[in-house]
């Protein structure tokens, strides 16, 4: 079985800073899917940055974009020049090539962007 | 911008009641998944159908919850009777899966209040 582990339950960050989100996994698979999402205050589930894990290119999303270890099965996020709207619980999640798309989610990071 | 719809957005109601949320998946989406986050559990998969057929519910209580998916613009989700522990938000995805994998997109969530 996997595990998702996101090992911060809460990281504050000025405007314009960086901050970065960390995610382990532990699966004997090698080959699947890892993403992250986004839920704002609205609850609503937005899709920030998908990665496969056979592309050793690190996805990059505007601002967003992540650090994908594999041999380490870290799949870290970095918000780069953060945004007041980027206040929002962040969910890392995994899922394996043949799971006809079940994920698993870790159990997700408050990110606080201060004036 | 073809999006997840989930109705109601808000439900409240008595112990013992039954409850019907509604989802319509993107158009031309083959999978659609049920979940439901609590603060304690976190985002826990209830089901999922493929072409409309059921792939998955082992993540759903039996005695009380059933999953359809009368046709492909709509699946639904049904607890009788309800009960205080249900009170959460569920959410609905669909998805263009195939063995390959693929993205998981989300509805806005009906959020349940069981008194």
């Amino acid at each position: 079985a996997q595990t998702v582990t996101q090992s911060q339950p809460e990281m504050s960050v000025q405007e314009a800073e960086t901050v970065t989100l960390s995610c382990t996994y532990d699966t004997s698979e090698s080959n699947y899917y890892l993403f992250w999402y986004k839920q704002p205050p609205s609850r609503q589930m937005i899709l920030v940055i998908r990665q496969e894990a056979y592309k050793q290119q690190n996805a990059t999303e505007n601002r967003f974009s992540v650090n994908f270890q594999k041999a380490a099965k870290s799949f870290s996020l970095k918000i780069s020049d953060s945004q007041l709207g980027d206040t929002a619980m962040y969910f890392c999640a995994f899922m394996k090539h043949d799971s006809w798309g079940k994920l698993q989610f870790g159990a997700g990071t408050q990110v606080v962007v201060t004036p | 911008d073809a999006r997840v719809t989930q109705t109601p957005r808000h439900k409240v109601t008595e112990m013992g009641q039954e409850v019907t949320m509604r989802c319509q998946p993107i158009l031309g989406h083959n999978t659609v998944f049920w979940y439901r986050q609590t603060m304690m559990q976190g985002l826990e998969l209830l089901a999922y159908f493929r072409n409309r057929a059921p792939l998955d519910d082992s993540g759903m209580p039996k005695d009380r919850f059933s999953a359809e998916m009368p046709d492909a613009t709509l699946a639904t989700l049904k607890i009788q009777p309800s009960e205080p522990r249900d009170s959460a938000v569920y959410f609905c995805a669909s998805g263009l899966v195939s063995l390959s994998g693929e993205t998981q997109y989300f509805g806005p969530g009906t959020r349940l209040l069981v008194l």
